[in-house]
């Protein structure tokens, strides 16, 4: 069973900022929290990923609540090739011996509107 | 550098048949994993190899295996196909081992297959 929760879908409109929540109640202390997206007829694709502090790189920001129970992916300025189905996912950390499994949830379908 | 690569891209394959499906990974990655994605169940978790070992299962019959080679490429087989077997497999590559910023999986873009 998926671990996070998301809304099935959001929308936005284009040049607006999007925040696509987040919550994984049973976050361990120890795990990463990921986010993908999936655009149209692609593999899903790496966004960004975290552990307590928040994080920005090019494509988003990644805010996390300070008891690390939800998150919130921060689009700061939406276009049109945005929409796609946002994945918020669990991981634990790097190693060669622990099992690395993912589990997808439905995820949030962002629709972007013109 | 090059991403993940599947091969084939689309495949049509008849009920009771067999289908062998090839992931190249990331150079450098060693761990490969495999996903089914289907309209109703979404994306679900096949199987993860690492260094040439299965290290990880998910809940599918064991109509579908898998293997990693040495330069860990991986192969995914899937015997006796069902029509329910129709889907988007995708493989994807990570390192085990922290690089950097990037601590992630990259996805290939996946082999449509259909059972008919």
């Amino acid at each position: 069973d998926a671990k996070t929760t998301q809304p099935n879908s959001m929308e936005s409109n284009e040049e607006e900022p999007v925040h696509l929540p987040c919550n994984h109640s049973t976050i361990s202390g120890t795990d990463y929290i990921h986010w993908y997206r999936q655009l149209p007829s692609q593999g899903p694709e790496y966004v960004i990923h975290g552990l307590t502090s928040n994080v920005n790189n090019r494509m988003a920001s990644l805010a996390i609540a300070e008891d690390r129970k939800s998150s919130t992916l921060i689009l700061h300025r939406a276009t049109l090739r945005d929409a796609a189905v946002y994945y918020c996912i669990l991981r634990a950390p790097p190693s060669m011996n622990r099992d690395d499994k993912i589990i997808f949830g439905k995820g949030t379908r962002l629709h972007i509107l013109p | 550098k090059a991403g993940v690569t599947q091969t084939p891209r689309y495949l049509i394959k008849t009920r009771g048949q067999q289908v062998t499906l090839s992931c190249s990974p990331i150079s450098g990655h060693r761990s490969v994993s495999w996903y089914q994605q289907t309209p109703g169940q979404g994306l679900q978790f096949l199987f993860e190899y690492f260094s040439e070992t299965q290290r990880n299962k998910g809940n599918f019959p064991g109509r579908f295996s898998g293997r990693q080679f040495s330069n860990s490429r991986s192969e995914m087989n899937v015997s006796t196909l069902e029509l329910g077997d129709s889907a988007l497999y995708l493989c994807a590559s990570s390192s085990r081992v922290h690089v950097g910023r990037n601590y992630g999986y990259t996805f290939g873009s996946g082999t449509r297959l259909t059972v008919v």
